[in-house]
Parts: C-alpha cells; sequence; structure tokens
C-alpha cells in the first residue's frame, strides 16, 4: 500500500479564497482523521471519522472550516474563506480502529496570503 | 489547556550520547502512550508506544520510562545517531466511546556527529 497519500503538497492562495485539501486513506482504514500543524499550537486533531460518519468536529476552529468523506477512500478538508491564520500543514491519518496506529500522510503545507 | 506537556523544546547531543526528552499529563484517564517520530516535510510516524500497566519498554535504542503515580513518561535514546536527528512528540490517548489523541508541542533534536 502507497500510505496515506495528500493533495496537494503545497498550496498557496490569497486570503478570502477557498482552499480544498484531499486525502487518501489506506485501504481497509475505518478511522481518518484531520490534524492541522503549527508552531504555536503544534499538532491539533480537527476532525475525525468513523466509516464515512464524521464522529467529533470539536476541533474545528471555526465554520469557514469543513470536511467529507463521500466514500471510504476518498476525504477532504474545506476553508472557506481562507485568512492568513489558516497557514498551516494540514495532516491527515487513517487506522484501522480507534486505539491501533493511526499513519500520517506527508502533509499540505498552506499558505494564505 | 494544555493536557500534555514536553520538555525541552530543542535538544543538542552528540554522537553516542543519550537523548532524554520528558513528558507530563494530568488526565487519568489516558491509557496510551505513543511516541511519533517526524522527520522533515514527513508526516509524524509511530516510534514506540506504552501502556500504564508497565513501567518501561524497549525497542532497540529506544526507551520508554513510564512513572504512573507521577504521571510523567520519558523517551530515552541510547547511543544517539544524526540519523536520529528529527522532532519528537509525545502523545497521550484515552479511548472509550470518543478518541482523544493528545500531542505535546515536540521536541527538535539534533544530533552532531
Amino acid at each position: 500500500d502507497a500510505g496515506v497519500i495528500q493533495s496537494p503538497r503545497h498550496e498557496v492562495t490569497e486570503m478570502g479564497q477557498e482552499v480544498t485539501l484531499r486525502c487518501k486513506p489506506i485501504s481497509g482504514h475505518d478511522y481518518l482523521f484531520w490534524y492541522r500543524q503549527t508552531m504555536m499550537r503544534g499538532l491539533e486533531l480537527l476532525i475525525y471519522f468513523n466509516n464515512n460518519v464524521p464522529i467529533d468536529d470539536s476541533g474545528m476552529p471555526e465554520d469557514r472550516f469543513s470536511a467529507k468523506m463521500p466514500n471510504a477512500s476518498f476525504s477532504t478538508l474545506k476553508i472557506q474563506p481562507s485568512e492568513p491564520r489558516d497557514s498551516a500543514v494540514y495532516f491527515c491519518a487513517s487506522s484501522w480502529t480507534v486505539n491501533t496506529e493511526a499513519f500520517f500522510g506527508q502533509g499540505t503545507r498552506l499558505t494564505v496570503v | 489547556q494544555q493536557q500534555v506537556k514536553q520538555s525541552p523544546q530543542s535538544l543538542i547531543v552528540q554522537k553516542g550520547g543519550i537523548s532524554i526528552i520528558n513528558c507530563a499529563y494530568e488526565n487519568t484517564a489516558f491509557d496510551y502512550f505513543p511516541w511519533y517520530q517526524q522527520f522533515p516535510g514527513k508526516g509524524p510516524a509511530l516510534l514506540i508506544a506504552i501502556r500504564p500497566d508497565v513501567s518501561e519498554k524497549k525497542e532497540g535504542r529506544f526507551t520508554i520510562s513510564f512513572n504512573k503515580s507521577a504521571k510523567q513518561f520519558s523517551l530515552h535514546i541510547m547511543d544517539s545517531q544524526p540519523g536520529d536527528s528529527a522532532t519528537y512528540f509525545c502523545a497521550a490517548y484515552s479511548g472509550g466511546s470518543n478518541y482523544k489523541l493528545t500531542f505535546g508541542k515536540g521536541t527538535l533534536l539534533t544530533v552532531n556527529p
């Protein structure tokens, strides 16, 4: 398996634009997680899904953030409208069960100017 | 509220030396303590993990020491190598019906040749 695949690797956008980050989890994994990493706040869990259903989105910072998982092999994290403070590295991770190892993708570095 | 406190923020060790990273937690519901290793441009990857029913776990040059009464755990890297240079994150997990994997802020380890 190629691991968790995220796209794009880098995204530069202007403030106010819509940004969509994409994730393909490892096949067979029932859990998918979206994390955000910044120097100030470290790694923060934004939302996670179990069998394509959002379970906990309490980490989503604002209504400008939304996430979907239309099927077992694809998830998106959307920011609309984007702001400079959204600049961070966004990671997607997946795991078989809730308490087994989470495998992380390589991340998407988002810069909002 | 930072539930997992990690120190130091950065650490410089000579090749062959011992690297020690410490973490402390407050939530007694945590029942799984993984350490993640992250290289630049990559996502975090599970390095080693421990459950609170044991006081120590060793895998090669990496050892976790766990002190349940003090609510502290640490990572020891013996015979540190330049290839160990990375950011290390401790984490704590509380399971049950609501997944929560809380990360420390990370320690940037540099091993000089």
